[in-house]
């Protein structure tokens, strides 16, 4: 089993819809939990940042970390067209390397 | 402006010929790393250097070699470019040791051997 575990898709929703993407990890000592997007032809970019367990909010995005579960999700409002991408979740302890997850494209539908 | 400068954007080349992909960050970031992403496969780590001539294999690393001889570069060779590594790859930066994580990715650097 893989340390990050994530549906690639591809996911394609209207625009204005809630989408929910979501990653699994095995590491119980994962304890930073990452949210990276990466458009079309760049490289990946940090989108959200959560530490241990519970709720980040930051506009229209929400990350969420269940640990007793292992399971880590981000929420986006409002969908735009804009937010067509890959979406990446990532996961370390601290001192190892981020693991990543394989990525979610997203494509979202005028 | 804080940055990680990869270059070439984009190399065809044939098979065995020696290439060098550089990259450059600004941010005195003592963790480095080399990813390359397939479809399908997605971001795979090649090799990382936790600090200056600090180095060490990831998930993929047969036929790759990097150095890390300053802070600020981190030069990923492939002495005998073969077409499997055909791919898109990518250099980040971050600190190391800190709760504060974060990579910092180059442009990516499309490689095709023919």
């Amino acid at each position: 089993q893989k340390e990050v575990e994530q549906d690639p898709g591809p996911l394609s929703v209207p625009e204005g819809a809630i989408v929910s993407l979501n990653c699994t990890y095995s590491n119980s000592a994962f304890q930073y939990f990452m949210w990276y997007r990466q458009y079309s032809r760049k490289g990946p970019e940090l989108l959200m940042y959560t530490y241990s367990s519970g709720n980040k909010e930051d506009g229209r995005f929400t990350a969420q970390v269940d640990k007793s579960s292992k399971y880590i999700s981000l929420f986006i409002r409002d969908s735009q067209p804009s937010d067509s991408a890959t979406y990446l979740c990532a996961c370390c302890s601290g001192n190892t390397p981020l693991v990543f997850g394989k990525g979610t494209r997203l494509s979202v539908i005028a | 402006e804080a940055q990680v400068t990869q270059n070439p954007r984009y190399l065809i080349t044939v098979t065995g010929k020696k290439l060098t992909v550089t990259c450059s960050q600004n941010m005195n970031h003592e963790y480095m790393s080399w990813y390359r992403q397939d479809p399908g496969l997605g971001l795979r780590q090649i090799y990382y250097s936790m600090n200056v001539e600090v180095t060490d294999k990831g998930d993929v690393p047969e036929g790759y070699k990097v150095s890390r001889k300053e802070k600020r570069n981190f030069p990923l060779i492939l002495e005998s470019p073969s077409p499997n590594q055909t791919s898109l790859y990518f250099c980040a930066s971050s600190f190391w040791g800190q709760t504060n994580t974060e990579a910092f990715f180059g442009q990516g650097t499309r490689l095709t051997v023919v």
